[in-house]
Parts: C-alpha cells; sequence; structure tokens
C-alpha cells in the first residue's frame, strides 16, 4: 500500500524560501503510471493545486505561483521536492503532497497526512 | 481558469438521510470530475472520480452523477462519520481546481 509523507520546516520567515519533501513509501515512484502533485490549504480555507511532477522531470505548475515554485523529483530517495520562494504571510497553509494517475481518470489518492507551514518572522 | 461554484456552502443533516451537493463548472469539463471528503485535521479522502466512478473502499451510499456542467454528490443514508466537508475538483484543464467546499454538519 503506497504511502505519502512531507516532511520539512514548520516556520519560515518572510521572504525566505520554503522547502517540503514527499516521501514515497510502498511503491516507486519511477512508476510511468503516476504524476507527483503539491497542494495547499490556507487555514479554514478551500484546496488549491500547486503542481505536478513526472519521473522524467517533466513538470505542470499553477500559474498563478509558477514565478515562485520548483518541484523536483530524486528518484533514488524516492521523494519529490516542492521549493517556493520569496514567501509572505499569505503563503502559510497546511501542504500536501498527492499520488495523480497519469490517465484521463486523474485519481489523487492517496495523500499525504500535510504539513502546516507558518510564514512569519 | 475554470471556476467550481459548489452548492450549498453549508447543509445540516440528520443521521439516515439522504443528502444532494451540487458543483456547477464555468465551462464544459465533461465529467472530468472528482468529489472528496475532509474530515478536520486530515488530508481530503477521494470519494469519486469521473463524475461518477466511486473510489475503492468508499462506501456505495454515496454516488456522483453529471448533467452538463453540473454535477452532483448524493450520499444516501447518512452516517456518523459522514459528517465532514465536501469539495469537487475539476481535472478537465490545469490549473486543477475546487469547488469552495459543502460543511455537512449534524442537526
Amino acid at each position: 500500500q503506497v504511502q505519502l509523507q512531507e516532511s520539512g520546516p514548520g516556520l519560515v520567515k518572510p521572504s525566505q524560501t520554503l522547502s517540503l519533501t514527499c516521501t514515497v513509501s510502498g511503491g516507486s515512484i519511477s512508476s510511468g503510471d503516476y504524476y507527483w502533485s503539491w497542494f495547499r490549504q490556507h487555514p479554514g480555507k478551500g484546496l488549491e493545486w500547486i503542481g505536478y511532477i513526472y519521473y522524467s522531470g517533466s513538470t505542470y505548475y499553477n500559474p498563478s505561483l509558477k514565478s515562485r515554485v520548483t518541484i523536483s523529483i530524486d528518484t533514488s530517495k524516492n521523494q519529490f521536492s516542492l521549493s517556493l520562494n520569496s514567501v509572505t504571510a499569505a503563503d502559510t497553509a497546511m501542504y500536501y503532497c498527492a499520488r495523480q494517475t497519469a490517465s484521463s481518470y486523474n485519481r489523487f489518492d492517496p495523500w499525504g497526512q500535510g504539513t502546516l507551514v507558518t510564514v512569519s518572522s | 481558469d475554470i471556476q467550481m461554484t459548489q452548492s450549498p456552502s453549508s447543509l445540516s443533516a440528520s443521521v439516515g438521510d439522504r443528502v444532494t451537493i451540487t458543483c456547477r463548472a464555468s465551462q464544459s469539463i465533461s465529467n472530468f470530475l472528482n468529489w472528496f471528503q475532509q474530515k478536520p485535521g486530515k488530508a481530503p479522502k477521494l470519494l469519486i472520480y469521473t463524475a461518477s466512478s466511486l473510489q475503492g473502499g468508499v462506501p456505495s451510499r454515496f454516488s456522483g452523477s453529471r448533467s452538463g456542467t453540473d454535477f452532483t454528490l448524493t450520499i444516501s443514508g447518512l452516517q456518523p462519520e459522514d459528517f465532514a466537508t465536501y469539495y469537487c475538483q475539476q481535472t478537465y484543464s490545469v490549473p486543477y481546481t475546487f469547488g469552495q467546499g459543502t460543511k455537512l454538519e449534524i442537526k
């Protein structure tokens, strides 16, 4: 059974870079059957898709964040990562990683448990 | 971006009730619509994909349907564990976008 787990600092200073890692267990991140996605949820608010990466390294980002986001993958560690630069308080949110089927079904399952990132000095 | 308008934003119901949540897309998205359940402090859980396909392990009291750009999630026979927030998500085109959520509360 595939499981995902986010990790990274819970507190980031304004203007700095937010960096999170998602570790995949129980399955290979190199499977061509899946994309690997990041989402976030502002406190008490709805869900926002940040972007995804394929095992080959190809990516697609939400245009609203594209200028500040980088998603990378390390197949040797079975991990993928999120980097968001020039953060402000508006980037305070719960961040989730999820697996997405690379097919017309576009199923997002499973998800990590999420990690709360607070942007504050 | 495709806008997803979900209604109602909140709903009170009793155990055993049948409830319906609606999501309307701002343009045609074919059947590329997912439904998620989210409980406080937990990650979203996929219930329905491609508008009407039940995700494995999800009880059959959950069902989804489509009529044009209108999508419906129905829960038949509410159980105590169903009280949560529900979100629709379109995956027709990137950026994938969500409805604003429906909070289902116990009456």
